[in-house]
């Protein structure tokens, strides 16, 4: 069974586009977090939910909005892509806000042209 | 805020010991990791050590920490060609959430 799922696995669009990347994790945990990994493999955190909270929020260009409907799902909208967003993005979970381990999605590639 | 350092990259023999190094500058850090990501995959957790340990050893891995030097390693045994990935150090980033900071990667190389 999948532990952390994202939806697309790759994604290629255009500049200027607005695109959305899915989470869903199946382990009970409370904990969501969004990391960017860019070209060079530096990984950075960008957003964390605690039981649909917000709890995390690095600074991020304001078209990045994180969505969590349930503390299953976390979702990444982007709004007007740019060149600069090409990375490779994770979505992990954690039991809870407190420490221990995170469990990591297998990353959505977005390539902005 | 949190620095995490790590050397870019290491070449070993197949047989051979591994030692990935990382260097931190929070010492409140309670927990220290060690993620694994294989080529195109997201990141796995290796191991982690508790702040109060000077030493974990699990199978061919072992962790050594020393807290004075805010220093931490990862020895890999018997390094496999199956251990080539990129390896992260990572600490929380301090406050009251799981905020993990991650090292800058240590790829691992491991010739037949």
């Amino acid at each position: 069974d999948t532990a952390v799922s994202q939806t697309p696995k790759y994604l290629v669009t255009q500049m200027g586009n607005d695109k959305s990347i899915k989470c869903e994790q199946n382990l009970g945990h409370d904990t969501m977090y969004w990391y960017k990994q860019d070209s060079k493999k530096f990984l950075k955190i960008m957003f964390s939910y605690n039981n649909k909270e917000l709890i995390i929020n690095e600074t991020v260009p304001n078209r990045f909005s994180p969505k969590s409907p349930d503390k299953a799902h976390l979702n990444l909208h982007i709004n007007s892509l740019e060149l600069g967003d090409s990375a490779v993005y994770f979505c992990a979970s954690s039991q809870d806000s407190w420490g221990g381990e995170q469990y990591f999605g297998p990353g959505t590639r977005l390539t902005v042209t | 805020g949190e620095d995490v350092e790590q050397s870019l990259f290491l070449s070993v023999r197949e047989g051979d010991s591994s030692v990935i190094n990382c260097t931190y500058t929070d010492s409140s850090s309670t927990y220290l990791y060690w993620y694994k990501q294989e080529p195109g995959a997201g990141l796995q957790l290796l191991t982690y050590i508790f702040s109060n340990m000077d030493m974990k050893q699990d199978q061919r891995l072992t962790v050594l920490l020393n807290k004075k030097d805010k220093h931490l390693s990862l020895r890999i045994a018997d390094t496999q060609t199956g251990d080539s990935a990129i390896y992260f150090c990572a600490t929380p980033g301090g406050g009251a959430t799981n905020k993990l900071i991650f090292g800058t990667g240590t790829l691992l190389a491991v010739q037949p």
